[in-house]
């Protein structure tokens, strides 16, 4: 099966620092990944969808300019939350999609802001 | 109303039990069904991929698609204590791969 990595699976930080958390696909190459933001006991929310070598497309009310997406290769996809607050704290889990297979998921990046 | 709606349980059951799992949606352009399995803490793990309707079985699991009553099912026979998660139906029409909607997810506890 598809692999999809993440880094880091945990992170804290304080308020007004920033984060970056990586995802990749190990094993096939992927053109486009998404990102997506889960709060406990609810599902997952899609934030934005990431196509290598072009701008990131994002759902309505997420802050582009808050959470910067980056997908410079066909395996690597980065999301940067700037000037983190503690609202911002949630479980981010990246996919990427496998022509034919549909989404493979990262195991997560839980985002603690203090 | 919700274009995929999921009963969120939580669903408790004994060890060796079947499992019925349920969504329904309303946009009959959907051609692709998903289940994913989400541990807690953990990213979801694709269990079953089903094209328009009919039933696929792989081992334990049974993914059900009924496109006339826009209802899909998940069936787990002999369900053990390792599939306790949240199950997410997730689904698509077939030219939007980038436009997957999800189900809120049913809990499953299977006791032993």
């Amino acid at each position: 099966g598809a692999v999809v990595s993440q880094h880091p699976s945990w992170v804290i930080c304080k308020s007004g620092t920033s984060v970056k958390i990586e995802c990749r696909s190990l094993d096939f190459q992927a053109t486009t990944m998404f990102w997506y933001r889960q709060f406990p006991k609810q599902s997952l929310m899609l934030m934005a969808t990431s196509n290598e070598g072009s701008k990131a497309t994002y759902e309505q009310g997420v802050e582009k300019d808050k959470f910067l997406i980056n997908h410079a290769s066909l395996t690597l996809s980065t999301l940067t939350v700037t000037s983190a607050h503690p609202e911002d704290s949630s479980f981010y889990i990246c996919s990427a999609y496998r022509a034919g297979i549909e989404q493979f998921f990262g195991p997560g990046t839980r985002l603690t802001v203090l | 109303q919700k274009e995929v709606e999921q009963d969120p349980g939580p669903l408790s059951v004994p060890e060796g039990a079947i499992v019925s799992l349920n969504c329904t949606y309303s946009n009959s352009a959907f051609q692709y069904f998903m289940w994913y399995r989400q541990y807690s803490r953990k990213g979801p793990e694709l269990l079953m991929y089903t094209y328009s309707s009919g039933n696929k079985e792989d081992g334990r699991f049974t993914a059900q698609v009924d496109k006339s009553s826009k209802y899909i099912s998940l069936f787990i026979r002999d369900s053990q204590p390792s599939d306790s998660a949240t199950y997410l139906c997730a689904m698509r029409t077939k030219t939007s791969y980038d436009k997957v909607i999800f189900g809120p997810g049913t809990s499953l506890s299977v006791i032993p």
